[in-house]
């Protein structure tokens, strides 16, 4: 079955711990985005990769970090979560020649940090 | 830059009855895809209905159909026969036709709710 896998689901965490949360899609999709969803504000893009060791920022990447070392995994990483980084987030992939079929989703992980 | 804008944040329909969600959005380009997306309450993004901009004809998929209006930006959803089962979030979105460019940007959202 094609999908994205994101785990873990749900993540309670205390401020200034490291954290990962990982992305794998089996599609074969050369991009890959993480993106936060807060109440009132939608879907806003945290970072991007086109391919492999290839990321840019989106429009709100500050406080974290991503990887791009195999097409495959996209994680994200939070090297010093602070509370204002409680949200819901997503990992996505699509394909640069299938424009239309938009972007795969990952069943999002509930993050708090507290 | 691209913007996406749901102005409803909350809609509440009557089961079996009709509801239009709207969508406006800001563009120069003239090639471009349009989507909706549903969110139910087990988070999962799910891909609703979606539009080339150069197709005049309006995208439909079974009870789901919208409404292109190129020239004023807009692309809303209607729900016909509404179900209990349509009770979610949706989400526009708008994304560039482009071979270096698979960036999407959303609206912030409309939280359908479905009467019995």
């Amino acid at each position: 079955e094609a999908q994205v896998t994101q785990n873990p689901r749900y993540l309670i965490t205390v401020t200034g711990k490291k954290l990962t949360v990982t992305c794998s899609q089996n599609m074969n999709h050369e991009y890959m985005s993480w993106y936060r969803q807060d109440p009132g504000l939608g879907l806003r893009q945290i970072y991007y990769s086109m391919n492999v060791e290839v990321t840019d920022k989106g429009d709100v990447p500050e406080g974290y970090k991503v990887s791009r070392k195999e097409k495959r995994n996209f994680p994200l990483i939070l090297e010093s979560p602070s509370p204002n980084q409680t949200s819901l987030y997503f990992c996505a992939s699509s394909s640069f020649y299938r424009g239309l079929d938009g972007y795969t989703f990952g069943s999002g992980t509930r993050l708090t940090v507290v | 830059a691209q913007t996406v804008t749901q102005s409803q944040p909350e809609m509440s329909v009557q089961e079996a009855e009709t509801v239009t969600l709207s969508c406006t959005y800001d563009t120069s380009e003239s090639d471009y895809y349009l989507f909706w997306y549903k969110q139910p309450p087990s988070r999962q993004m799910i891909l609703v209905i979606r539009q080339e901009a150069y197709k005049q004809q309006n995208a439909t998929e079974n009870r789901f159909s919208v409404n292109f209006q190129k020239a004023a930006k807009s692309f809303s959803l209607k729900i016909s026969d509404s179900q209990l089962g349509d009770a979610a979030m949706y989400f526009c979105a708008y994304r560039i036709r482009s071979l270096d460019n698979n960036d999407m940007r959303f609206g912030a959202g409309t939280r359908l709710t479905v009467k019995p």
